[in-house]
């Protein structure tokens, strides 16, 4: 069945970076794009970009351009966000989630993944 | 920027129907997308392009969307639908995903 496996929870001290993996399986992973999605702790969502696994594209929400990366690996179907320089109010689930094109709704989503920055 | 606005809250006895707005300007001119959330789980989408449904998705859930606000209805309400509702646009002139703060569905 069509799902996406995100990476484990993780604790980062201020100002170190994170990588947020997350497996794709079930169907032709280039056809569709990857958004990400966080959520702090009794918040709402937050988009935070999107990536093309066909062409690397990206598009990143202006608040995170020059902290986050988006990244693919075609050959493992496998998306990546790293953010950098982590402040304690990054502390959140970050959810992967696929799309065909950059403006379709997020149909499937990963389970995802808890990150807490703490000193 | 463009804002999308949801009462914080909804309440509806068990088998009535339930209506969450999403308020924005001009709404009607972009597609809504709606999004159910449990706690500790993931979203999951429950109507896409403003009234269409995922397969899987039940027929009680549908969706409108006109002038400056889009509508989610939920009827027949059972108590496994509580959980919070978020609505999405993409906002072109900005190129960015927009999501509304979140209604959390109490059923009495």
């Amino acid at each position: 069945q069509v799902q996406l496996v995100q990476s484990g929870a993780e604790v980062k001290k201020p100002g170190a970076s994170v990588k947020v993996s997350c497996k794709a399986s079930g169907y032709t992973f280039t056809s569709y794009g990857i958004s990400w999605v966080r959520q702090a702790p009794g918040q709402g969502l937050e988009w935070m970009g999107w990536i093309s696994a066909y062409n690397g594209n990206t598009n990143y929400a202006q608040k995170l351009q020059g902290r986050v990366t988006m990244t693919t690996d075609t050959s493992t179907s496998t998306a990546y966000m790293e953010l950098r320089s982590l402040r304690s109010d990054d502390t959140a689930v970050y959810y992967c989630a696929r799309l065909r094109e950059p403006t379709d709704a997020f149909d499937i989503w990963g389970q995802g993944t808890m990150v807490t920055v703490s000193s | 920027s463009y804002v999308l606005t949801q009462p914080p809250s909804v309440s509806v006895a068990p088998g009535q129907t339930a209506r969450i707005t999403c308020g924005g300007n001009n709404i009607g001119s972009k597609s809504v997308h709606w999004y159910q959330q449990k706690p500790g789980q993931a979203p999951v989408l429950v109507v896409y392009d403003d009234s269409d449904r995922p397969s899987g998705i039940p027929e009680r859930f549908s969706g409108s969307n006109s002038g400056n606000t889009a509508t989610l209805t939920i009827s027949r309400v059972e108590a496994g639908d509580e959980a919070d509702y978020y609505c999405q646009v993409w906002d072109s002139s900005s190129d960015r995903w927009v999501f509304g703060g979140g209604t959390k569905l109490t059923v009495l």
